[in-house]
């Protein structure tokens, strides 16, 4: 099992440019996350799925949209990147509700840089 | 508003002692409470949890400690080892709920 893993490892774009991080999960899990690490701030939550075809927002979610066509796959698309969107992007995947025994499971990140 | 707060943004403590890692929450919601571990350059890595119906949780090395009516949790490693050297997240999550809310982390130094 490769577990949770996120392409491309590392970008760089102009403001405006729009991009597509893709996540991939093998673990058949339902719950699905995007989020970014910025220095001081912890993990901020953008974007999450409950299921194929579901997406709600989450803490950060302005500048990004996403889609869960598939049950596996899990995209973040920045339409017109700006600086503030430089980042470390994580997605993370889990079986169960937020509130029962199951833990995130997290890819090993995008770094992001928008010049 | 910050939710899960780790106020120490690092800690260095002697190979062989003890580390103690505190994260304090301002949701009563929160039910269920996850430490995370993180390397440079890698995801988050699940390392321990306890439920809101416990106060104490053991794993090996790892124990977590909760103080409800403190809204505030705390971990052990014990003895630790340099290759616990890491940045240590707290999260917490309420029953029902979708989202996990994370601390800022802590960065653990583990001298040899």
């Amino acid at each position: 099992n490769a577990g949770v893993t996120q392409t491309p490892k590392f970008r760089v774009l102009k403001t405006g440019q729009s991009m597509t991080l893709l996540c991939a999960q093998d673990m058949n899990h339902e719950y699905m996350y995007w989020y970014r690490q910025d220095p001081g701030m912890g993990l901020r939550l953008i974007h999450y799925s409950v299921g194929e075809g579901t997406t709600a927002k989450g803490e950060v979610p302005d500048g990004y949209n996403v889609s869960r066509l598939k049950k596996q796959n899990f995209l973040l698309g920045l339409e017109s990147a700006a600086p503030s969107q430089t980042s470390v992007y994580f997605c993370a995947s889990t079986n169960g509700l937020a509130g029962t025994s199951y833990e995130q499971f997290f890819g090993p990140g995008t770094r992001l840089t928008v010049l | 508003d910050q939710q899960v707060k780790q106020n120490s943004p690092s800690l260095s403590v002697q190979e062989g002692r003890i580390s103690i890692l505190n994260c304090d929450y301002t949701n009563s919601m929160f039910d269920y409470f996850l430490w995370y571990k993180k390397y440079p350059a890698e995801g988050p890595t699940f390392l321990i949890s306890i439920s809101s119906i416990k106060d104490k949780n053991e794993d090996g090395r790892f124990t977590v400690f909760l103080n409800k009516s403190a809204k505030h949790l705390s971990l052990h490693i014990v003895p630790s080892q340099p290759g616990d050297s890491a940045v240590y997240f707290c999260a917490a999550s309420a029953k029902f709920g979708n989202q996990f809310y994370f601390g800022t982390g802590t960065s653990l130094t583990v001298i040899p």
